[in-house]
């Protein structure tokens, strides 16, 4: 199973400015996933961030507003940027296990003021 | 939207009793998870069952799929208070590893 982890695990921000999460995978993985959770919602899938390549975005979300990178096999970050109110919300990252299995971080709970 | 559908979208039970909670979703699956979350923390996988699969049972959990109606239901017998948490199916197509969730079910389960 992979462990994954992510910081902050909780940050409190003012508008207008920008939160970097880290998500940390301690096994190699081709594909990781980043999600949002906003309050009292499901999950809505963020992008996919390959290593090597440019991040793919879902419909409604945009690299400029959400910048992604992933330097390696093991890491990656998620920028939210200019924020606003409407940003509060969990933050996950995932990997895939194998082909039936998804392991996701303990979360980051963004709140903007 | 893909996201799925799931009610109820709250239950409150009592110790002892069984919850009983169904997911809908729209598009053919490779698998079907259910998934608990405590108080907006990280996500706990519960039960995968396959699109091939009908049936599955996973100590006091029950999952059915029906693929013809694209629905699954998740059962929790002889519920505990512990089991108090949003409970979320999720499914991926075969091939892109992404998971569409399901809009949750609150589970409160009263001592």
């Amino acid at each position: 199973s992979a462990v994954i982890s992510q910081k902050p695990s909780r940050d409190i921000c003012q508008r207008g400015t920008s939160l970097t999460i880290q998500c940390q995978v301690d096994s190699q993985v081709t594909m990781m996933f980043w999600y949002r959770q906003q309050p009292g919602q499901s999950l809505t899938l963020i992008a996919t961030a390959n290593q090597g390549s440019e991040a793919t975005y879902e419909s409604g979300f945009v690299i400029d507003k959400f910048p992604i990178s992933r330097p390696n096999l093991t890491f990656s970050t998620l920028t939210v940027s200019n924020m606003s109110p409407e940003d509060s919300s969990i933050y996950l990252c995932s990997a895939p296990g194998g082909p039936d299995t998804q392991y996701f971080g303990p979360g980051t709970r963004l709140t903007v003021l | 939207s893909q996201q799925g559908e799931e009610d109820p979208q709250a239950l409150s039970i009592q110790e002892g009793e069984n919850a009983t909670m169904n997911c809908s979703y729209k598009t053919s699956i490779n698998n079907l998870q259910w998934y608990r979350q405590n108080s907006g923390r990280g996500l706990v996988h519960l039960i995968l069952i396959r699109s091939n699969e009908r049936e599955k049972h996973s100590g006091r959990l029950r999952v059915t799929l029906d693929t013809s109606k694209k629905s699954s239901s998740l059962l929790i017998t002889a519920s505990r208070a512990a089991d108090t948490a949003s409970y979320f199916c999720a499914t991926s197509d075969s091939g892109t590893y992404k998971y569409i969730f399901g809009t949750g079910t609150r589970l409160k389960v009263l001592a």
